[in-house]
């Protein structure tokens, strides 16, 4: 969705390093998720952020929702191979009417 | 978390014929549900939404009389694909909630349609 702008496009980082997606709309978010997918098959659910300001955190994953609403990043710590796959950002732009995502980060862990 | 069952997983059909994709919520009554096509190496572009027992919303350039959904009860929705043509060959993946909005949706394992 072009509401939803995610970066980067890829990215390729070595075992044990950190790194970190974002992702940015215009509008107000009235929900913002993150999933993952392997290609070819449905989407896990990571998390889930509401409110401006709001971060949560699982194992080495964190997701963090701007005061503004409009802005989200995720942040894996000490990347491990398992981190492997394509993350997306959905949000909601309109209170329950529609679910749209972000054009989705590849990424690759070389050990 | 929840299940959300799809079925089939994979499909081929000849060309001209319909094919019709089913989306379980197993565990939950799923007041919405959205159908989305992802292309190799792309996003999920969203399709529809549907509330149960109402029509659902179609996005703009989805042909509504070509690609049918129903939601006729809390834990089924379907995806019927009318005439198919090999450009509509690709992955279609349902998602549901149990609300109306604003809490995590859950997905499908995806089919892959090949029109031959």
């Amino acid at each position: 969705s072009q509401e939803l702008e995610q970066s980067p496009q890829s990215l390729i980082v070595q075992e044990g390093k950190n790194l970190t997606i974002n992702c940015t709309s215009s509008k107000t978010l009235y929900g913002l998720y993150w999933y993952k997918q392997k290609y070819g098959e449905g989407l896990i659910f990571l998390m889930m952020l509401q409110k401006g300001g709001e971060e949560k955190s699982h194992e080495k994953i964190t997701a963090k929702l701007d005061e503004k609403k409009q802005q989200s990043s995720l942040h894996i710590t000490a990347s491990q191979p398992s981190h492997a796959g394509i993350y997306l950002c959905g949000a909601d732009l309109e209170y329950g009417n529609k679910l749209v995502f972000g054009a989705g980060t590849i990424l690759r862990v070389k050990s | 978390g929840a299940v959300v069952s799809q079925h089939p997983s994979w499909v081929i059909c000849k060309s001209g014929t319909s094919v019709k994709i089913e989306c379980r919520s197993l565990d939950f009554q799923a007041t919405t549900m959205f159908w989305y096509r992802q292309f190799p190496k792309q996003s999920l572009m969203l399709m529809a939404t549907s509330n149960e027992g109402s029509k659902a919303t179609y996005e703009q350039g989805v042909e509504k009389d070509k690609f049918l959904i129903n939601h006729a009860s809390l834990t089924l929705s379907t995806l019927t694909v009318t005439s198919a043509h090999p450009e509509d060959s690709s992955f279609y993946i349902c998602s549901a909630r149990w609300t109306g909005g604003n809490t995590e949706a859950f997905f499908g394992q995806g089919t892959r349609l090949t029109v031959v």
